[in-house]
């Protein structure tokens, strides 16, 4: 019963560097969602998914790509990384849109140099 | 896209009663108001969900006034363990989709 898991836990980036935050979920839900958090400004919606094959866009998805090729994985992709781009990441789950998420992931501390 | 406000922090002690309010003018018709508890290093953990009245579960309640544009966490005991950060979320109306907002967060610190 792993819930929802978020690899790397840490990652180290040089500005310009491009990297992809998985994230895997073994309750067959449906709705998963990318959050950033950064001090002073709680968490923020990046991406989100209704299904396999359908993703939006959040609060702040400018320099974030995303897929959903499967019901379990929900990839974020960072394509030319910058420093405003430090943060903790947050993949989210729940059953279906109406129900906000449900189980969260432990995070991924992400330093951009 | 409006602020969802929180108090920024609160004071408890041990056994009383602690009630976190979250306002959330713009919030959508059709959106659920979830409260969620965060401790240091860890991700958010749902505690409680609800759409108008009054929910309760075995941790806590909330109550939802009927104009739903506040909410209010009740815990109704407190201990050591409850010290953490409370995150209200709500969807809030805009254009065809609904965009999921979290509140600015409360951090609770409960003294022995």
């Amino acid at each position: 019963n792993a819930g929802v898991t978020q690899t790397p836990k840490f990652q180290v980036l040089k500005t310009g560097q491009s990297m992809t935050l998985q994230c895997a979920q073994d309750m067959n839900h449906e709705y998963m969602s990318w959050y950033r958090q950064d001090p002073g400004m709680g968490l923020r919606l990046i991406h989100y998914s209704v299904g396999a094959g359908i993703t939006d866009q959040g609060e702040v998805p400018n320099g974030y790509n995303v897929s959903r090729s499967t019901t379990e994985d929900f990839p974020l992709r960072l394509l030319s990384a910058a420093p405003s781009q430090t943060s903790v990441y947050f993949c989210a789950s729940s059953y279906r849109r109406g129900n906000q998420p449900q189980h969260f992931g432990d995070g991924t501390r992400l330093s951009i140099l | 896209l409006a602020k969802i406000t929180q108090p920024i922090s609160m004071d408890s002690y041990e056994g009383q009663e602690v009630n976190i309010t979250c306002s959330h003018n713009n919030i959508a018709t059709n959106d659920y108001i979830t409260w969620y508890q965060q401790f240091p290093s860890q991700g958010p953990r749902f505690i409680i969900q609800g759409y108008k009245t009054k929910v309760t579960n075995e941790v806590a309640s909330l109550f939802i006034p009927a104009d739903r544009k506040s909410s209010t966490l009740s815990l109704p005991r407190v201990s050591l363990s409850d010290t953490a950060v409370y995150y209200c979320l709500v969807g809030e109306r805009g254009g065809a989709t609904n965009k999921l907002i979290f509140g600015t967060g409360t951090l609770l610190a409960v003294q022995p």
